[in-house]
This record gives C-alpha cells, structure tokens and sequence, in this order.
C-alpha cells in the first residue's frame, strides 16, 4: 500500500553495527506496528504503538528499540545487529481496535 | 494467548476449481479474524475480515470465509480458482483488535 512506506528496501550490513528501518504514513492512523517476517514463522511483532506517547513490546523486542517520533513516524533500531535478525521487517497501520492493518512494502535486511 | 494455525504448508489447485486455505485459531473471548494475502516482494494485502454478524464475510478478489465457533475455524473460499490467485496467504486473529497473532502462513499454487 502506497500510504504506508518503509525505508531503506533492502539493506546489508555487519554483525554488531547499528541500524534504522523506518516507515512513514499517511493514513492518518494511530497505530502503528513493526513485524519480521521469518520463512515458515508468519509475521510475528517485535512493537506496536497505540500512540506517540504509547510504546508496548511485542513478541520478540529483544535486541530492539523503537521510536515513534510524530503520529506518521515509527522507526525500529537494531542497537547491534546479529546474523538471526537476518529477516524481512514490515511496518503496518492501523485506524483502532478492530481496524484493518494496512502494510507497508517491507525491508530486507541481511545481517553478515 | 491468542494462536493461529494453517495445517497446510502449500495449497494446489487446478485453475476454475474451487480452493479452500484452511485456518483454526486459539483465543480467549470474541475473536476478531483476518486474512491477508502477500504477493512477491510485497507487504501483505488485507482480503477479508469477521468481527461480529453473518458467519460468512465476502472479501476482495471473490474470496470468502466461514466463521465457524464450534470448531474455532476460518477457513477461506473460493468458488473458482484463477492463477492470478497463486500467492501467500496468511491468517490472523487478535483479542478486542489488540495484540495481532498471524499463522505461518499457506503458499497456494494455482496450476493452468
């Protein structure tokens, strides 16, 4: 979905470097989630946020941090990323409890 | 906890035949039911959803699911199968539209 972008697409980086997906809407939703993807796992959450002033860990937030730093904004950081976060990460909105989530076009980050 | 399983790693179907993408789902309270397809190197497209009413929701592209309580299942429909149709489908469930759990998701072929 075009309203929903993440940045960068695809990204290479080494173990222990820090790094920043980040992902832009223009829905106008409240909510705002971060998922990877794994072969065979589905999408499982790593955070969501019901609010700028409201972070909540999903999952599997270990080894991550997030950032939502306007309505539109949410961005996920890998403080020192590892090989096993070697995944597809997707970004989703959502307008409220019982709202479609609308996804964004993912990032493929590969983790050496 | 809420959980999700398809039971089914890949679906094939003969093209104009009818599909089913078999969904059984774990949550405490009213579920509120998903289904989401992904395409190649994109992010996942909603498809239909069941919050409350008719036990049969009609979704995007001809699609369909039942809603069935006694054997906690989703299961998504179609009449006729198109090969445009071959992609990943993915359900989920979440508890009062917070805490989204997908499945591992289906690969459906669909064969010309």
């Amino acid at each position: 979905d075009a309203d929903v972008t993440q940045t960068p697409r695809n990204r290479i980086t080494k173990t222990g470097k820090r790094i920043m997906l980040e992902c832009s809407q223009t829905k106008g939703h409240d909510r705002m989630y971060w998922y990877r993807q794994d072969p065979g796992l589905g999408l499982q959450l790593i955070y969501y946020s019901f609010d700028v002033k409201d972070i909540n860990k999903g999952e599997i937030s270990d080894g991550y941090s997030v950032s939502r730093q306007a309505q539109a904004k949410f961005s996920l950081s890998l403080e020192s990323a590892i090989p096993n976060q070697t995944a597809l990460y997707f970004c989703a909105t959502s307008g409220g409890s019982a709202e479609t989530q609308y996804f964004g076009p993912g990032t493929r980050l590969l983790v050496l | 906890a809420q959980s999700v399983a398809q039971p089914e790693d890949q679906v094939n179907v003969a093209e104009g035949n009818p599909l089913t993408v078999k969904c059984t789902y774990s949550v405490s309270g009213n579920p509120y039911l998903f289904w989401y397809v992904q395409y190649p190197n994109r992010g996942l497209q909603f498809l239909l959803k069941y919050i409350t009413g008719d036990n049969l929701v009609k979704g995007s592209y001809g699609f369909e699911a039942e809603f069935n309580k006694s054997q906690t299942s989703f299961h998504l429909k179609k009449p006729s199968a198109l090969v445009s149709d071959s992609a990943l489908y993915f359900c989920a469930v979440s508890r009062y539209g917070q805490n989204f759990v997908f499945g591992p998701g289906t690969r459906l072929s669909v064969l010309p």
